[in-house]
């Protein structure tokens, strides 16, 4: 069964620091890829969804994948007090019949003035 | 563009309590999820509909039933609230499913759930 786990658990970054943020999962057979922002008190907000190796970039965040090591990462760039959310990567198999997305249990990111 | 409602925003429940959340979609996406969420973390799935009339369990789905009236609305029940249990329970949309190609999930704002 997928495993998707995230670290840290929390982070806090100044304004305009990158913020780096790092998500393993355990199939190597999995092929679809998201990181979702979560405002408090708010729906889950797709940020950048990412199907091969290498990088793809959407506006301020970039993921990048590394199927071979089961890691993918998100990076922040220039990250703003509105940035303040967490941050939830998710894995399916686009084999599957379900589209089911497994999520790891998130980043709790602040970025301070 | 389109849209996800969920109502309740807010459930307040009794020990034992039969609760029904509801969500309604006019994306015209085929298939709706249902998950849960606890306090600052990930989500898992409950049920899943490809289809009208359609049910399929996820990894969470004892204490659950779940109906797809139709198209646009796709309905959960806890049917036996647990004494201080907290969630939020997501709804999400996506136009099919697997077949070599992954759709977008789009969530609703949630449903938060207290009992008492």
């Amino acid at each position: 069964q997928q495993k998707v786990q995230q670290s840290p658990e929390s982070l806090t970054v100044s304004e305009g620091a990158m913020a780096s943020l790092n998500c393993t999962f355990s199939d190597r057979s999995s092929d679809n890829f998201r990181w979702y922002r979560q405002h408090s008190g708010k729906g889950l907000e797709v940020l950048v969804s990412i199907f091969s190796d290498g990088e793809k970039e959407e506006g301020s965040f970039t993921a990048h994948l590394n199927r071979a090591s089961l890691h993918v990462f998100l990076h922040i760039r220039e990250p703003q007090p509105s940035d303040s959310a967490l941050y939830l990567c998710a894995v399916s198999d686009t084999g599957g019949l379900s589209g089911k997305l497994t999520f790891g249990e998130g980043t709790q990111v602040t970025v301070i003035s | 563009g389109g849209i996800i409602t969920q109502t309740p925003k807010f459930l307040i429940g009794q020990e034992g309590q039969k609760l029904t959340l509801k969500c309604q979609q006019n994306f015209n996406h085929d298939t709706m999820y249902w998950y849960r969420q606890d306090s600052g973390k990930g989500l898992r799935l409950i049920y899943y509909s490809i289809t009208e009339n359609d049910l399929q369990k996820g990894d969470l789905s004892e204490g659950y039933d779940a109906s797809r009236e139709k198209k646009s609305s796709f309905s959960l029940t806890v049917t036996s609230a647990q004494k201080n249990e907290m969630a939020v329970f997501l709804c999400a949309s996506s136009p099919g499913t697997g077949g070599g190609f992954s759709y977008e999930q789009y969530f609703g704002p949630g449903t938060r759930l207290t009992v008492l």
